[in-house]
């Protein structure tokens, strides 16, 4: 059974740092693409960065450079650092994994972790 | 960045009513585009991806279709578990990016 569980989240006042993990079973995470999507209170989605099975990254431009996604194969685990934390980061935030199409393309995500909260505020 | 803008926003509707919505990209995506459904405090459900492929499980009720910039969703007769909050995604190109999202409401 394929689960996605992300722990990490909590209160940060603004400027601080916070790692988010996203623990995995039932695939390999290294064997796929991976994602994070966040969602403020009351908001939509806004997608946050993407990590392929090579490795390659990508980042929405409002965390780029603040906001590095890894992972630890034999942890099998996906990781969010956030440095530098605005107010507006506050949301909550989901790993999921990503389905990859011919030619490698990285598409939507088919499973979705249940979500941890990261409040930024003084 | 790709924009992508739903149509309703917001929509009153009953149960057994054919409902349609409409997700239209700043510019054209082919067909990488999935639509999602979400309930209150949870995650996210895949329904269709690249623009109208059924995703594994999803009732046929649920269907997708267009390409380039305009795209719909359409719910052939809604039931009562599919009053929740639909979003479009695109995946053409980085930043992906989300609609603004679609709340169904029952009348």
């Amino acid at each position: 059974e394929v689960q996605l569980v992300e722990s990490g989240g909590g209160l940060i006042q603004p400027g601080g740092s916070l790692r988010l993990s996203c623990a995995v079973s039932g695939f390999t995470v290294s064997s796929t693409s991976m994602s994070w999507v966040r969602q403020a209170p009351g908001k939509g989605l806004d997608w946050v960065s993407v990590i392929y099975s090579g490795g390659s990254t990508y980042y929405a431009d409002s965390v780029k450079g603040r906001f590095t996604i890894s992972r630890d194969s034999s942890k099998n685990t996906l990781y969010l650092q956030m440095n530098n934390l605005r107010a507006e980061d506050t949301a909550v935030y989901y790993c999921a994994r990503v389905l990859t199409f011919l030619g490698g393309t990285a598409g939507p995500s088919d499973y979705w972790g249940q979500g941890t909260l990261v409040t930024v505020s003084s | 960045d790709i924009q992508l803008t739903q149509s309703p926003s917001f929509l009153s509707t009953s149960v057994g009513d054919r409902v349609t919505i409409t997700c239209r990209a700043s510019q054209g995506i082919s067909s990488y585009l999935a639509w999602y459904q979400q309930n209150p405090g949870k995650a996210p459900k895949l329904l269709i991806f690249a623009a109208s492929t059924l995703q594994s499980g999803v009732p046929s009720r649920f269907s997708g279709s267009g390409s380039g910039t305009e795209f719909t969703l359409t719910i052939s007769s809604l039931r009562p578990e599919d009053f929740a909050t639909y979003y479009c995604q695109q995946f053409n190109s980085y930043p992906q990016t989300f609609g603004q999202g679609t709340r169904l409401e029952i009348k």
